[in-house]
């Protein structure tokens, strides 16, 4: 069964914007991922937050975790040509199952 | 020195043929899945093996079988293949630690997959 749901399905902004990207899950985690897939490639690991932090940062990238709301949010700052991707949220709740969202498809104009 | 390998990167075949997809990591981890990500960028989790052990299942037709040689290799095999077996298959690994701290997983690149 599907956790987790990224919103928005597509994006698009100019560079140097800043990218929000949302995900909302249904049942309890233990920690949220958030994965980026460049077109035609294999998923990348970019930043995992674990349920009792409330946010993280990595780079230019922020990530925020609700689990009151059951969302976490990714935030990518200033972005660049090369950010161009699909990302994705996976959960893990304990059960040795990750489970992926279908994702985000970010596309910065030049 | 690629991380998580899989053969072959497209595969074009007729309904009703069997076929196999290969997937190797180096990073020595104990645990291996197979995704299946259809047109619409869904990724589904299919199998889970740890230490070669089946550990997830998903509700995945019988066509499909894995099988795990040693915990480096995880590969699938595919039966009777149907116009909706149509897809992108991911192998990947991680390294299997308690839940709160958080299993990374590593994709491979991915093997196209077209029944035709």
């Amino acid at each position: 069964s599907q956790q987790g749901e990224e919103d928005p399905q597509a994006l698009s902004i100019q560079e140097g914007e800043n990218a929000t990207m949302n995900c909302s899950y249904k049942t309890s985690i233990n920690n949220l991922q958030w994965y980026r897939q460049n077109s035609g490639r294999g998923l990348v690991h970019l930043i995992l937050i674990r349920s009792n932090e409330r946010e993280k940062h990595s780079g230019r990238l922020r990530v925020t975790l609700d689990t009151s709301k059951k969302s976490s949010s990714l935030l990518i700052t200033a972005s660049r040509a090369a950010d161009t991707a699909s990302y994705f949220c996976a959960t893990d709740a304990g059960d040795d199952k990750i489970i992926f969202g279908k994702g985000t498809r970010l596309h910065i104009l030049p | 020195d690629t991380a998580v390998s899989q053969t072959p990167k497209y595969l074009v075949t007729q309904m009703g043929n069997d076929k196999s997809i290969k997937c190797e990591q180096n990073l020595g981890h104990d645990t291996m899945y197979w995704y299946k990500q259809d047109s619409k960028k869904f990724l589904k989790i299919m199998f889970s093996y740890n230490n070669k052990e089946l550990i997830i299942n998903e509700t995945v037709p019988n066509r499909f079988s894995p099988k795990s040689p040693d915990k480096a290799h995880l590969n699938l095999h595919i039966n009777s293949l149907e116009l909706g077996d149509s897809a992108v298959y991911f192998c990947a690994s991680s390294l299997r630690t308690n839940s709160f701290s958080g299993n990374t997983i590593y994709f491979g690149e991915g093997s196209w997959l077209t029944v035709v």
